[in-house]
């Protein structure tokens, strides 16, 4: 199947700074790329739809200006998490959608990136 | 509402033996996809089955298999053959064409397998 390589897998910031987060799909080009967050034994939730050369389209609830996503070209989108805090710890996993892919196949997952704020 | 309801959170099972994970779904859609993931303590998401709303076969992939009630909107997971490496979380998640792509996911169940 594809492959999207997510980076960092983990990290550890401090309260009040900025950390971006990259989803790259390896072997195919990702028209769209969607990001979710997932807290601790919960589902996943989707945050933002983002797709090549246009703005993100962030779900009800999700702060833009907080998470800044960036989709330049068609294997790269990148997330970043401005001014951290706390409760903004989560596990974060990408999914791409690709140009040669139908809508009716399997979305390929990032590995997500386990962040934590201190 | 709530568009992928799973309603076991916590679910033991034999090894050895078979076990059905619960889903159902809501949508007025008359065109989605329905899938099934497995997320390990790791994180990653590994996708195991796909069901679309045309398909009028059960879909199967090794020993998985889903049963798929499109009038009673469900799309049980059936593991056959339960093995200690399958205990982790599992999502269904859902497809509406008309909905942009993103997938939906439901609660998840965390399947445990015994020795």
């Amino acid at each position: 199947g594809a492959v999207v390589s997510q980076h960092p897998s983990w990290v550890i910031c401090k309260s009040g700074t900025s950390v971006k987060i990259e989803c790259r799909s390896l072997d195919f080009q990702a028209t769209t790329m969607f990001w979710y967050r997932q807290f601790p034994k919960q589902s996943l939730m989707l945050m933002a739809t983002s797709n090549e050369g246009s703005k993100a389209t962030y779900e009800q609830g999700v702060e833009k200006d907080k998470f800044l996503i960036n989709h330049a070209s068609l294997t790269l989108s990148t997330l970043t998490v401005t001014s951290a805090h706390p409760e903004d710890s989560s596990f974060y996993i990408c999914s791409a959608l690709g140009l040669s892919l139908t809508a009716n196949t399997e979305a390929f997952f990032g590995q997500g990136t386990r962040l934590t704020v201190v | 509402a709530q568009k992928i309801t799973q309603t076991q959170p916590g679910m033991f099972v034999q090894e050895k033996e078979a076990v059905t994970l619960d889903c159902t779904y809501d949508t007025s859609d008359q065109s989605y996809g329905l899938f099934w993931y497995k997320q390990p303590s790791s994180g990653e998401m590994i996708f195991l089955i796909y069901q679309g709303s045309y398909d009028e076969q059960n879909a199967t992939e090794g020993r998985y298999s889903l049963n798929f009630q499109k009038a009673r909107k469900s799309a049980n997971l059936v593991i056959s053959a339960s093995q200690l490496g399958d205990s982790a979380m599992y999502f269904c998640a859902m497809r509406e064409n008309n909905a942009g792509n993103m997938l939906t996911f439901g609660g998840g169940t965390r399947l445990m397998v015994k020795p």
